[in-house]
């Protein structure tokens, strides 16, 4: 029954991997976003991707890029990891931004050593 | 472009007491207003919203925030808080490209 489930919910990776974290949607939605929560707790939009359009915050850098093989997934992978990604990282979905906001997943721990 | 503030990173409150929790946006768009909260461990849920209309809006759960164009402020209220409304809240705004931007966050604890 979750509408947005992210998987895994924990990863822990060497500096210099490469990781995907996935993430679906079961809410029928048009729009999935990514968002990088620090250990400050402050969020920042990644991506955000319907299936016409992707926006990608121009601070992101390009080691990271989604992936959205249907309209109900937004795959998230991470190249050459480093220290500093490590983070929690949210999932959303969101069908009519007005009316109901974001639908968010769970969250996936990240942590590079 | 749009932007929002927090004023306070943590509020720290006792049980049954009135709480308030400082938000202030600016924005270039039609003002849309959110508070999310967020319980340890777990993804942001949806506290309350305004679009348009009346100034004050409510929660299931008791929270009201209200709108104030002039100061540019939406602030979160709840007059008697409980220990399980212990969580981070977040104030967000939405931002042209139909996206959320972020405050920094609140953490509310409440103490017995």
């Amino acid at each position: 029954d979750t509408a947005v489930s992210q998987t895994p919910k924990y990863l822990v990776t060497q500096m210099g991997n490469d990781k995907s974290i996935k993430c679906e949607q079961n809410l029928g939605h048009d729009t999935m976003y990514w968002y990088k929560q620090d250990s400050k707790k402050f969020l920042k939009i990644m991506f955000s991707y319907n299936n016409k359009e992707l926006i990608i915050n121009e601070t992101v850098p390009n080691r990271f890029s989604p992936k959205s093989p249907d309209k109900a997934h937004l795959n998230l992978h991470i190249n050459s990891l480093e220290l500093g990604d490590s983070a929690v990282y949210f999932c959303a979905s969101s069908q009519d931004l007005a009316n109901y906001g974001y639908t968010f997943g769970s969250g996936t721990r990240l942590t590079v050593v | 472009a749009q932007s929002v503030t927090q004023l306070d990173s943590q509020v720290p409150v006792f049980e049954e007491a009135p709480v308030e929790l400082r938000c202030n946006y600016s924005s270039s768009v039609s003002v849309y207003l959110f508070w999310y909260v967020q319980y340890p461990n777990q993804g942001l849920q949806l506290l309350l919203k305004y679009l348009s209309g009346s100034t004050l809006v409510e929660s299931i759960n008791g929270f009201e925030a209200e709108f104030n164009k002039s100061q540019t402020s939406f602030h979160l209220r709840k007059p008697s808080v409980h220990i399980s409304d212990t969580a981070e809240y977040f104030c967000a705004v939405r931002t042209a490209g139909n996206m959320l931007t972020f405050g920094g966050g609140t953490r509310l604890m409440v103490k017995p």
